[in-house]
């Protein structure tokens, strides 16, 4: 079985430019995450969707933070205009409410804004 | 939202030790999950453990819900043992507590 597949791997930047990620869950999983994770941190949820519908982005800074899952399969996580507290690594992760929500996360990626 | 404690910080062994992390949080919980995120930055599912105790090869855990904490056993560790640990609990009284919230974790550095 696939895992969460991430793009880039990595990712540099200059402040005020845009990027965007994008991530593929495991075939089938309903609930897909994405996750911030800064240097000597625990990773800090962003979005979470059911489907294509957004359960929770309550953390998400929306004046420069945009996510979107078309289709209730793969998802894109942008930043326009980048700040440099935004320097990261950006998280994905996918979960199936049969398996218990157990959550398997994707490779991330590390993003740098100079 | 849920408050979540991880000790201890960073932990030295050398190889073949034994060794327990904790996890303390502040909700009751319905979901809680440990993580190993390994040098290379994957973060691994190791336990889905809300309550009880459940084993894996050279590792368990156990969760006491009634009590508010969560404990990860390591025997006789191994030098790929390595990385942090991250416990997650989602609490469930609902609201801000509902999302699965990781700790800062536990870095632990197993010496050949």
């Amino acid at each position: 079985e696939a895992g969460v597949a991430q793009s880039p791997r990595y990712k540099i930047i200059e402040k005020r430019q845009s990027v965007a990620f994008w991530c593929n869950p495991i075939s089938g999983h309903a609930t897909l995450y994405w996750y911030q994770q800064i240097l000597g941190q625990g990773p800090k949820l962003l979005i979470q969707f059911q489907n294509n519908g957004v359960v929770d982005d309550s953390q998400l800074p929306k004046d420069r933070f945009s996510a979107e899952r078309l289709k209730g399969v793969d998802s894109t996580l942008k930043i326009q205009p980048a700040k440099l507290e935004d320097s990261a690594v950006y998280l994905c992760a996918s979960s199936s409410q049969g398996a218990g929500e157990k959550l398997f996360f994707g490779s991330g990626t590390q993003l740098s804004v100079l | 939202g849920i408050q979540v404690e991880q000790s201890p910080p960073d932990l030295i062994l050398q190889e073949g030790a034994n060794s327990t992390l904790r996890c303390n949080f502040s909700d009751s919980v319905n979901n809680l999950q440990w993580f190993h995120q390994n040098p290379w930055g994957q973060l691994i599912n190791l336990f889905y453990i809300p309550s009880g105790t459940k084993q894996n090869g050279r590792l368990s855990a156990t969760t006491v819900a009634t009590e508010r904490y969560s404990l990860l056993y390591i025997s006789s560790s191994q030098t790929t043992d390595s990385g942090v640990y991250f416990c997650a609990p989602r609490g469930s009284s609902g609201g801000s507590n509902y999302k699965l919230t990781f700790g800062k974790g536990t870095l632990l550095t197993v010496n050949p």
